[in-house]
């Protein structure tokens, strides 16, 4: 059972504030990193899907970097908004195509 | 096409009764996914189809619960004689062979 973990688990940050959150996990046998944000009552969005070593994605100011050899992403965003609130779920695909293990995400709460 | 669809958003049932769950994936998608989150957890994965082919099936699903995809097209997922342990989130992904996948909203199940 592969384990993929996200810290922090749930954090609270005040509007205009920069965070980032970690996402760890084997580093055996990796094939690609997904981000996905989840808001509440909402189907995930995906953010980035990574797969090489070094990858840094960006969309507007949300960022993310990936470490195969040493197991880990970096989730970034700078200058939080209060429409940023969600879950960020990271999940691994080491298999193929075929199936996605999740982390159980970092909640993140932006306080206006 | 507005993206994966998943039917109903939520149920309530009686323990000991039989759902079904019905997901429609991007129509070009030939590969469909299940997973389940429980409170607290992020999606743990439950089957895996490509086109009508039921190709992964983790150990999570128990024999009460079925999965088909009769045309390769929609899917339905079934749960007999519903516990209350059955009681989460059951989303639906779909995909065309890159990694990433697109998901409904989920249908979220309720065992009273």
């Amino acid at each position: 059972i592969l384990n993929v973990e996200q810290s922090p688990q749930s954090l609270h940050v005040q509007e205009g504030d920069s965070t980032n959150f970690t996402c760890s996990f084997p580093s055996s046998n990796f094939y690609a990193l997904h981000w996905y944000r989840w808001e509440t009552a909402k189907s995930p969005e995906a953010l980035f899907v990574m797969t090489l070593n070094g990858d840094e994605k960006k969309k507007g100011r949300i960022s993310a970097t990936l470490n195969t050899k040493e197991g880990y992403s970096y989730l970034y965003i700078k200058g939080s908004q209060p429409e940023d609130s969600a879950t960020y779920l990271c999940a691994l695909n080491s298999g193929g195509y075929q199936k996605v293990t999740f982390g159980t995400g970092t909640k993140l709460q932006v306080i206006p | 096409d507005t993206g994966v669809s998943q039917d109903p958003r939520h149920k309530i049932t009686k323990r000991g009764q039989n759902v079904t769950f019905r997901c429609d994936p991007i129509s070009e998608h030939n590969r469909l996914y299940w997973y389940r989150q429980t409170l607290g957890q992020g999606p743990e994965f439950l089957t895996y189809f490509q086109n009508e082919a039921q190709l992964e099936k983790s150990r999570l699903l128990s024999d009460r619960f079925s999965a088909e995809r009769p045309k390769g097209s929609f899917s339905t997922l079934e749960i007999q004689r519903t516990e209350q342990g059955d009681s989460a989130m059951y989303l639906c992904a779909s995909s065309s062979g890159t990694p990433e996948a697109f998901f409904g909203q989920g249908t979220r199940l309720t065992v009273v």
